[in-house]
Formats: C-alpha cells, sequence, structure tokens
C-alpha cells in the first residue's frame, strides 16, 4: 500500500489559486501516470512519462501541467481550474518504458479528492 | 459512444455464486487490462492480457481477439470482492491510447 504515495488526500480550492498535486513511487520504476476520474465518467489517462518521454493525451486543458523531475516524482499542477475540475486524481506507476510501458501491471496510489469551488 | 462497453453495470450476488463480468471494445488493441476499485477509491491491477485466458487464485480473465470480447470470472464469490471491476484497452498502432470501461459495480451478499 505505500508504494506510490499521493499527497494531499484532499484539496478543496477556489477557481483563483494554483495548487500542486504530489505523487511519489518507492518501487523503482520507470513510468509514472496521472489520471481522472470524475463522478459518473470512466477513469481517464492525462499524462504519461517513462524516462524522458512524456505522453499526453491531447484533451488534457492546459491549466493542468504535470511535471517530472525524476522518476519518482510526479506533479500535477493546477491553475485556473474550473469547478467540472473536481474529481478523484489518481497517480500510478509500472515498470517499463517507452509506450509499451501501458501494457504494464499498474501500481495506483490512494489519490487526492479535489474539489473546486 | 464508448470504444469499451462493460456489462453488466451492476451486478449482486450471493456468496458462493460464479460471476462473469464482460467486456466489449470497437478498436483494435494489443492488450487489455482488468482493474478493481473498492469504495474510496484504491485501483488494484488485476490481469493483462494479449490472448487467452489467466488465472490468479478465484480470478480468471479470457480473451478473444477476435471477437473484441473480454470476460472476467469470479469463482465461489465471497462479500471481499464486492468493488468496482474496470476493464481498459490499450489501442494498437503507432498511436497507443488506454481507453477505460465505465465500470462494473460488484455487490457480494452474505
Amino acid at each position: 500500500e505505500t508504494g506510490v504515495t499521493q499527497t494531499p488526500r484532499h484539496l478543496v480550492m477556489g477557481m483563483t489559486n494554483k495548487k500542486s498535486l504530489k505523487c511519489e513511487q518507492h518501487l523503482g520504476h520507470n513510468a509514472m501516470y496521472w489520471y481522472k476520474q470524475s463522478a459518473k465518467k470512466p477513469l481517464e489517462l492525462m499524462f504519461v512519462y517513462s524516462l524522458e518521454e512524456r505522453v499526453e493525451n491531447n484533451s488534457v486543458p492546459s491549466r493542468f501541467s504535470p511535471e517530472c523531475p525524476n522518476s519518482s516524482h510526479l506533479f500535477l499542477h493546477l491553475h485556473t481550474l474550473q469547478p467540472e475540475d473536481s474529481a478523484l486524481y489518481l497517480c500510478a506507476s509500472s515498470q517499463g518504458v517507452g509506450s509499451g510501458a501501458l501494457r504494464d501491471t499498474q501500481y495506483f496510489g490512494p489519490g487526492t479528492r479535489l474539489t473546486v469551488l | 459512444k464508448n470504444e469499451v462497453e462493460q456489462s453488466p453495470q451492476n451486478l449482486t450476488a450471493q456468496e458462493g455464486e460464479f460471476i462473469t463480468i464482460n467486456c466489449s471494445y470497437s478498436v483494435g488493441i494489443s492488450a487489455l487490462h482488468w482493474l478493481q476499485q473498492h469504495p474510496g477509491g484504491g485501483i488494484v491491477s488485476l490481469f493483462m492480457l494479449s490472448s487467452g485466458k489467466k488465472k490468479h487464485g478465484r480470478l480468471i480473465a479470457t480473451i478473444n481477439i477476435q471477437e473484441k470480447h473480454s470476460s472476467l470470472h469470479i469463482t465461489a464469490s465471497h462479500p471481499r470482492d464486492s468493488a468496482v471491476y474496470i476493464c481498459a484497452v490499450i489501442s494498437s498502432g503507432s498511436a497507443r491510447q488506454l481507453t477505460f470501461g465505465s465500470g462494473t459495480q460488484l455487490t457480494v451478499l452474505p
């Protein structure tokens, strides 16, 4: 359960705030992921980092900005969010590299429950 | 229209029953994942399949690439199996995408 940690677990922010979500993996993996899970909607893959390669879902608005300073840490910087961005944001990691990492078993963090007022 | 459809959306079973959850997809895929999500949000990866069948404990996953269909079976179900089960496919081709189904809410009653 402590393989992938996320902080904070809960976050309430106004539309004009800037905040960051943090994810850390202690599994020695090479790939990390951000997912969004809105109520009544399927999981959506937002971003994938694998070593130096970033794979981005084209439908992610620019108010979400990922940062991966090294293979163990992943951030999601948030600014000028909308109420419809309220959701559970999940981080995951996996062993593989490049686009092949999607085939690997992913290990998920507990998520950050974000509420945008 | 979802590229990944799961059925049923909700399933209630009695403890001990054999359970089947289905996943159909409309795109060519290179692999398929089954995931389990417990109340509170925690997600566990159960299987990755590209062909055939895999078994882990009481869980069995099968895939038929030609028919674009996968099933997740739970034998001797138990209340602790109550969770949302999610199917996800990795599209084939140069632009790999991971697309999720809406999930099946399983409740196993004692």
